[in-house]
Formats: structure tokens, C-alpha cells, sequence
């Protein structure tokens, strides 16, 4: 499985946008980079995935570098809520692997007021 | 549509017990994934059924198993406990399958070996 490399925690103000970094150099072809983040005393929760394109959707913004090596989610105002741990996950297609999200450390984020 | 149930939410057991979790998905997702989660390892997959088939298993001993019914709802077992079974377990359900899909999660069931 392509491995994903994030910082451990990141600080940000509250009503500022948040850039969360993702390095997946192994990456192929076909693998999908998703996001997910865990706010404290629940389950993940699902925030975007992309393939080449950047994406965009309620919740964030999913940077794709041309390369596919990394990628950032972008959080454009960071509100208090969305202090979690935010995960990047890399899916690969085909029956071997379905239903199976392979969680890293993640990334802390830290929203101060 | 309400979101993914697991019951119990809590619960604590003594080493060598059994265990039965039950997770209910989203109306209409026919794919269920049961997740682990402890301080030291994170989130670790266990297995995926869809179905009523396991599709996709994780590196777990046998003693962790699970089943799917025709209605989707989904129960995994734990047998003989330890105390390093001890963690939240999560499910997530989503609609299908590859090549992306969005996996929604329930809130966990806390089990506690002693």
C-alpha cells in the first residue's frame, strides 16, 4: 500500500484559512487520495477525495499537486469545530480492496479563538 | 436518513468472554467495515462484508469475526477476550465500492476488558 506522510499536529486562528499538507510520493496511478477527520469522542467523518483534479465541496478544498506526490486540504475559515485530526488516506481500486480505508497518525489540528 | 447506529455504545467484559457488537448502516449502503481503534495502533481495518459476504479482511486473528444480514445490519464477534481488546470499535457503511467511495461512520462502541 502507497504510505502517507503528514505533520503531527498544526495550530491555526479561528476565521483563517488552514492548509494541511499531505506527502504520498509512492503514489499510483489509480490510487484515490481521500480525507477524513475525527473530531474528538467520534467516529471519522468523510470531507473529500480526488483523483487528478483539484475538488471542491461544502466542507473544503482538495489541492492536487500535478504530480500527484501531495496534495493539501484546504479549511478556508476554520471555525472552533473543526479542531480534529484530520487523516489522508490513499484508496486503491479493484475487489482486493474494497471497504478498506488505511488510517496513518494524521495531522492534530489545533483551532484557537 | 439517520446515520450509522452501533450498539451497545459501552461495554465491559472479562478476559476469556465473547463479545457481540451490532452495527446498523445508512438505508440503502450494502457495504459494512468494522474499524478498531486503540491509543497505540489507530484506527486499524478489520474486515468489510458486503452482501452478506466478507469481502476484504485485515490482519487479525481468528477470534475477530463477522457476519452480514440480508438487511445489511452487521454483527462481529469477539471471542475469548483480552486485554489488549480493549479499543472503540467503529463500523462505517457506504453505497458500493470502487474505485472511490465514501465510507460514514458510527459513533463506536467502547468495549473495556478487565
Amino acid at each position: 500500500d502507497a504510505k502517507t506522510t503528514q505533520p503531527n499536529s498544526m495550530e491555526s486562528n479561528e476565521e483563517e484559512p488552514v492548509h494541511l499538507p499531505c506527502n504520498h510520493s509512492t503514489i499510483s496511478g489509480t490510487d484515490y487520495i481521500h480525507w477524513y477527520r475525527q473530531l474528538p469522542s467520534q467516529g471519522p467523518e468523510y470531507v473529500i477525495h480526488g483523483l487528478t483534479s483539484n475538488v471542491n465541496n461544502r466542507m473544503a478544498s482538495l489541492a492536487i499537486a500535478e504530480d500527484r506526490k501531495s496534495s493539501t486540504l484546504i479549511l478556508h475559515r476554520a471555525t472552533l469545530r473543526d479542531a480534529a485530526v484530520y487523516y489522508c488516506i490513499l484508496t486503491l481500486p479493484g475487489s482486493g480492496n474494497t471497504g478498506k480505508l488505511i488510517f496513518g497518525q494524521g495531522t492534530t489540528l489545533q483551532v484557537k479563538p | 436518513k439517520a446515520g450509522v447506529t452501533q450498539t451497545p455504545r459501552y461495554l465491559i467484559k472479562t478476559r476469556g468472554q465473547q463479545v457481540t457488537l451490532s452495527c446498523s448502516p445508512i438505508s440503502g449502503h450494502r457495504s459494512v467495515s468494522w474499524y478498531q481503534q486503540t491509543p497505540g495502533q489507530g484506527l486499524q481495518f478489520l474486515f468489510e462484508y458486503f452482501s452478506e459476504t466478507q469481502r476484504n479482511k485485515g490482519n487479525f486473528p481468528g477470534r475477530f469475526s463477522g457476519r452480514q444480514f440480508s438487511n445489511s445490519r452487521s454483527e462481529m464477534n469477539v471471542s475469548t477476550l483480552e486485554l489488549g481488546d480493549s479499543a472503540l470499535y467503529l463500523c462505517a457503511s457506504s453505497l458500493a465500492g470502487p474505485p472511490a467511495y465514501e465510507q460514514y461512520f458510527g459513533p463506536g462502541t467502547r468495549l473495556t476488558v478487565t
